[in-house]
């Protein structure tokens, strides 16, 4: 059975720009959410999906958003990037819908460079 | 509201040592709790959860937990550690019916010595 797959890796952007990162759950899994990784904060809750529809959201800025599609596909959007903004960008996906019952199964990441 | 709180932000040790990992939460409601592993340049991976049940949770790897409500704490061990156990720990917690929103502690960084 094929892991969550995160696309792009690895992503350098200038400030000022906007990005779409994308997120593939295991085949089976309709929860889908997004944590930021960076060192001074941590692992941070960004939002989570299920069903096409968000169910959470953290307490981030509206730049960061979100959706996911009817194949449970995920993509999260981040607006006029700013320096930072650089960190790992982490999904995880779970059969959902209560997913914090569940395991949640987590990508390899994808490391964003905002310069 | 909901926190998570690892004690040490690192912990060294020599290979088969005994090594416990501590994590305290605070949170209002009743909560699942987690043990990840954080390898370089890697996603996580789940090592042990507690829903229900008993308050021993045996996982991956040889490492075990126990939580304790009282204490509204989560410790990881492992009777003996080996140098490929070297890696980023992280505890997280999350509330009954908050679906998978994962609140996590700042990570213990793990270094095994030879």
């Amino acid at each position: 059975k094929a892991g969550v797959t995160q696309t792009p890796r690895y992503l350098i952007k200038t400030r000022g720009q906007q990005v779409t990162l994308s997120c593939s759950p295991i085949s089976g899994h309709r929860s889908v959410s997004w944590y930021q990784q960076t060192p001074g904060q941590g692992l941070q809750f960004l939002f989570e999906y299920f069903s096409e529809t968000q169910r959470n959201k953290g307490n981030f800025p509206g730049r960061f958003s979100g959706r996911q599609f009817s194949n449970s596909r995920s993509e999260m959007n981040v607006s006029t990037l700013e320096l930072g903004d650089s960190a790992l960008y982490l999904c995880a996906s779970s059969l959902g819908p209560r997913a914090g019952s569940t395991e949640a199964f987590f990508g390899q990441g994808t490391r964003l460079t905002v310069v | 509201a909901q926190s998570v709180t690892q004690l040490d932000s690192q912990v060294p040790v020599f290979e088969e040592a005994p090594v416990e990992l501590r994590c305290n939460y605070s949170s209002s409601v009743s909560v699942y709790l987690f043990w990840y592993v954080q390898y370089p340049n890697q996603g996580l991976q789940l090592l042990l959860k507690y829903l229900s049940g008993s308050t021993l949770v045996k996982g991956i790897n040889g490492f075990e937990a126990e939580f304790n409500k009282s204490q509204t704490s989560f410790h990881l061990r492992k009777p003996s550690v080996h140098i490929s156990d070297t890696a980023e720990y992280f505890c997280a917690v999350s509330e009954y019916n908050q679906g998978g929103k994962l609140i996590f502690g700042q990570g213990t960084e793990l270094s095994v010595k030879p």
